[in-house]
């Protein structure tokens, strides 16, 4: 199947800029977003982009796509406390009916 | 708005027990999925759903098997439950031809 990888684990201080990371293999994806996951909680979309763009901006949200790298990245600016969470990649293929592929998700600590 | 519902946030079930995971979704959606999460290794698809009566396996089937006689309601299933089975069970579901999937708030199972 699709590997999709991230780091596990990231601290920033309150205020700074949070950049997550998201590694994969199979380039034929369409679409690739990011969720993220509060304590206890399911998962909620932050934002999603389409494989031939190679940047979408939404407010605080910055999603950067090298497909020739196969990297994407989501710069959280400003983080607050509130961000404290886990973030997951996931990329989908149009010819798998909607079947999602998900990285093994980025705890982020923010530190006041 | 969307709504994806899990019937249980938390269930203690004992070992060789029968377990059904219950999730209903009020979209309309086709598509509907089951996701276990587990630290380090992020979301894994257990089985997925595109029509009623229909059903494909994911990555890792074995010891689950779902049901989908609704379209708005999709069960897992644990046969017998074992004790590697505990974890966070996520359900989502999806529209064909749209690029989002929705998550229900998890089923935290634990199995003694």
């Amino acid at each position: 199947g699709e590997d999709v990888e991230q780091s596990l684990f990231l601290s920033v201080r309150e205020g700074d800029s949070s950049v997550i990371n998201c590694t994969y293999t199979d380039s034929s994806s369409t679409y690739l977003y990011w969720y993220k996951q509060e304590p206890g909680a399911g998962l909620q979309l932050l934002t999603y982009i389409f494989s031939n763009m190679d940047m979408k901006q939404d407010q605080r949200l910055t999603v950067l796509l090298n497909k020739k790298d196969k990297h994407l990245s989501l710069r959280i600016a400003d983080t607050q406390t509130g961000d404290s969470a886990i973030y997951f990649c996931a990329e989908s293929f149009t010819n798998t009916g909607n079947q999602f592929y998900f990285g093994t998700g980025t705890s982020l600590t923010v530190i006041p | 708005d969307v709504k994806v519902t899990q019937s249980s946030r938390y269930l203690v079930k004992r070992t060789g027990e029968k377990v059904f995971l219950e999730c209903v979704q009020d979209m309309d959606h086709e598509n509907m999925f089951w996701y276990r999460q587990d630290p380090g290794l992020g979301l894994r698809l257990i089985y997925f759903s595109y029509d009623v009566k229909m059903k494909e396996k994911g990555d890792i089937p074995e010891g689950y098997s779902v049901s989908r006689e609704k379209k708005e309601r999709f069960s897992l299933i644990l046969e017998s439950a074992s004790t590697n089975q505990t974890s966070m069970y996520l359900c989502a579901s999806s529209l064909t031809g749209q690029v989002v999937a929705f998550f229900g708030q998890g089923t935290r199972l634990t199995v003694v």
